[in-house]
C-alpha cells in the first residue's frame, strides 16, 4: 500500500530552527508537496519538489531525496505565527495525491 | 482572502436530516475536489470533477452525493449521515496540467472548510 509518515507533533522555540521529516512509500513519484494549515483555516501551498535537492523560499526550505523516499521541511527563525500543522503529500504515478496525517508544530516563546 | 469559498462554515445535523455544503471558486480552475479531514488522519479524497465531469469517486457511501453544475460551483449533498461522518469537509480547486484531464498540476487551492457535526 501507499504510505506517508511524518511526526504527529513537534515543539520548538521562537527564533530557533525546526526540521519536519516526511518519508513515503508510493507507487511511482511525480512530486512532493508541503502545505501549511493553521487551526480552523484552509491548507495553503508552501513548496513543491520533484528533483533531488534543496529548494529555498525565504525562511522555509524543502529538501527531497527520491532514492531514500524522504523529504524535510526546514523552518528558520521561527515565529509564533508558524504554529500550525504541516502536511506532506506525494503525487503518485497516477497523479493522485497521497497525504500524510500532518505534523502539528507548536512554537513556544 | 481565499479564492475558494465554502458555506456553511459550521453545520450540525441529525442523522435523518438532508443538508448541502456549497463551494465556489473564482480562480478560473477547471478541477474541483471534495476532501474529508478527520483529526490526526490524512486527507481523504472523496470526489473529483474535471470540467464539470466527475472523474473520481473514492468508494464514498451513497449518503454523500456531489453535484457540479458549472466549473465554479461544487455541492456536497448530505443525507442520513452517521456520527462517524462528523469531520471537516474541504473543497479545493486546481488548474489542469498540460497532459490534460488525467494530470493535475498538484497545487491545490483550498477553502476553509465546513465543520460538520452529526448527532
Amino acid at each position: 500500500g501507499q504510505n506517508i509518515d511524518q511526526p504527529t507533533e513537534m515543539t520548538a522555540t521562537e527564533g530557533a530552527i525546526v526540521q519536519i521529516n516526511c518519508t513515503y512509500q508510493t507507487s511511482g513519484f511525480n512530486g512532493l508537496f508541503w502545505y501549511q494549515q493553521h487551526a480552523g483555516e484552509a491548507p495553503t501551498f508552501l513548496s513543491y519538489n520533484v528533483l533531488d535537492g534543496l529548494e529555498e523560499k525565504g525562511r522555509f526550505s524543502s529538501f527531497l531525496s527520491r532514492s531514500k523516499g524522504y523529504s524535510y521541511l526546514l523552518l528558520k527563525e521561527l515565529q509564533m505565527k508558524d504554529s500550525a500543522s504541516y502536511l506532506c503529500a506525494v503525487k503518485d504515478s497516477n497523479y493522485q495525491l497521497i497525504w500524510g496525517a500532518g505534523t502539528k508544530l507548536i512554537i513556544k516563546p | 482572502e481565499t479564492g475558494v469559498t465554502q458555506t456553511p462554515r459550521h453545520l450540525v445535523m441529525g442523522m435523518t436530516n438532508k443538508k448541502s455544503l456549497k463551494c465556489e471558486q473564482h480562480l478560473g480552475h477547471n478541477a474541483m475536489y471534495w476532501y474529508k479531514q478527520s483529526a490526526k488522519k490524512p486527507l481523504e479524497l472523496m470526489f473529483v470533477y474535471n470540467f464539470k465531469e466527475q472523474t473520481e469517486n473514492n468508494s464514498v457511501p451513497s449518503r454523500f452525493s456531489p453535484e457540479c453544475p458549472n466549473s465554479s460551483h461544487l455541492f456536497l449533498h448530505l443525507h442520513t449521515l452517521q456520527p462517524e461522518d462528523s469531520a471537516l469537509y474541504l473543497c479545493a480547486s486546481s488548474p489542469l496540467g498540460a497532459k490534460g484531464a488525467t494530470e493535475h498540476t498538484g497545487e491545490l487551492f483550498f477553502g476553509e472548510g465546513s465543520r460538520l457535526t452529526v448527532l
